[in-house]
């Protein structure tokens, strides 16, 4: 059964970069069925999509958050990873990873982790 | 690109239906049937309860089911019960890889 587990710091300071990587285990994460998407939840407040990655490399984001998102895949270790530069209090949320079929739909989802954006 | 509208919230009582749409526009919604709806209990990660409009993962209940009509999708929940309780997402594909959620609907089982 293909599972999901994010990891990263719980705390990052105004201004600094936010790097959280996902695990996957149960499967292979260069199958050519599926895209590795993060997504998020500030507390209290609904599902945000950030960006997709594809084994090979090729990536896609969401507009609003483009300029400072970076999405990056380690196919070696069954992993992916997401960067959010110069973060502020706005970027506090729970941050998911999650498979992504290519018909645009997200299962499984990882457990979460709240990452909290204060000095 | 902006996020799917949804209501607020939502109730019924246990053994009824309750319905909620989700609206977009001719670029997400109406353009493609890769609409899929999603729930979430406090604490907990969202599930997938329905993918590309009307199909259901397996092990979702037969009381979940979806549909689209132009730019507005709905999720229909039949014989409610208590455990239906939690937020619902809709999310849609918007072209071009991109993805944009709803702002969610809080089901509540009176």
């Amino acid at each position: 059964q293909l599972q999901l587990q994010e990891s990263g710091p719980g705390l990052v300071k105004p201004s600094e970069t936010l790097s959280l990587t996902c695990t996957v285990s149960g499967g292979s994460i260069s199958s050519s069925s599926y895209y590795w998407g993060w997504i998020r939840q500030p507390p209290g407040k609904g599902l945000e999509w950030i960006g997709n990655i594809y084994y090979s490399g090729s990536t896609y984001y969401n507009p609003s958050l483009k300029s400072r998102v970076t999405i990056s895949v380690d196919t070696s270790q069954n992993q992916f990873s997401l960067k959010l530069s110069s973060v502020t209090a706005a970027d506090t949320a729970v941050y998911y990873c999650a498979r992504r079929t290519t018909r645009a739909w997200f299962d499984p989802w990882g457990q979460g982790t709240l990452v909290t954006v204060s000095s | 690109q902006s996020a799917l509208t949804q209501p607020p919230s939502a109730s019924g009582s246990p053994g009824q239906s309750v319905t909620i749409s989700c609206t977009g526009t001719s670029s997400d919604v109406g353009g493609y049937n890769y609409v899929s709806w999603y729930q979430q209990h406090p604490g907990k990660a969202p599930k997938l309860m329905i993918f590309e409009v009307s199909e259901r993962p397996s092990g979702v209940p037969d009381r979940f089911s979806g549909s689209k009509s132009g730019n507005t999708a709905s999720l229909t929940v039949s014989g409610l019960q208590a455990e239906d309780e939690a937020d619902y997402y809709c999310s849609s594909y918007a072209g071009s890889n991109n993805l944009v959620f709803g702002g969610g609907t809080k089901l509540t089982v009176l």
